[in-house]
């Protein structure tokens, strides 16, 4: 069974430009969530997507990030303009069951 | 509100040692309660779940948990530790109705030699 991708694996990119994220989860799992990870912390959920609709996205910055999960299946997460803090790793999972599988993973360096 | 705290940020072992990672919840429901590791520069692996059945629970790479209401703790063990086990741990906790999981901030497990 394939699991979770994501792309890119590293980004650096320049304060005040945008970044786009990439996620597939894995088939059938009807549930997606972002995760980010700042360095020496726990992941913190940013957004969870039920097919394609928003469950929760309480602790999306809004103003900066947004999220889109086209047909159910595919997931990107966008940030523009990036800042300084933005840099962490940016984790995408999907579940069934209650029990989430991760990706591995983009990292983020803004500078 | 859900929360979990792992105590200490950082532990080191001995190869061969006992691994004793801490972690305490906080839940208004029962929990779901699991413990994720994470190598460097990888996603988070599912080590073990506890899911209301039995209280000490097993996961891979010989790592056990045991659920305790009346401490509400849920702290990872290993009787040995072996210098692959070196990662991060984190203890996370989730109220079963959906699938949201609230993570705690992690402890680096160290092998010494």
């Amino acid at each position: 069974e394939a699991g979770v991708a994501q792309s890119p694996r590293y980004k650096i990119i320049e304060k005040r430009q945008s970044v786009a994220f990439w996620c597939n989860p894995i088939s059938g799992h009807a549930t997606l969530y972002w995760y980010q990870q700042i360095l020496g912390q726990g992941p913190k959920l940013l957004i969870q997507f039920q097919n394609n609709g928003v469950v929760d996205d309480s602790q999306l910055p809004k103003d900066r990030f947004s999220a889109e999960r086209l047909k159910g299946v595919d997931s990107t997460l966008k940030i523009q303009p990036a800042k300084l803090e933005d840099s962490a790793v940016y984790l995408c999972a999907s579940s069934l069951e209650r029990e989430q599988y991760f990706g591995p993973g983009t990292r983020l360096t803004v500078t | 509100a859900q929360s979990v705290t792992q105590l200490g940020s950082h532990v080191s072992v001995s190869e061969g040692a006992l691994v004793l990672l801490r972690c305490n919840y906080s839940s208004s429901v029962p929990p779901y309660l699991f413990w994720y590791v994470q190598y460097p520069n990888q996603g988070l692996q599912l080590l073990l779940k506890y899911t209301s059945a039995a209280t000490l629970v097993k996961g891979i790479n010989g790592f056990e948990a045991e659920f305790k209401k009346s401490e509400t703790s849920f702290h990872l063990t290993k009787p040995s530790a072996h210098m692959s086990d070196a990662a991060e741990y984190f203890c996370a906790v989730s109220s079963g109705r959906d699938d949201k999981i609230i993570f705690g901030k992690g402890t680096r497990l160290h092998i010494l030699p």
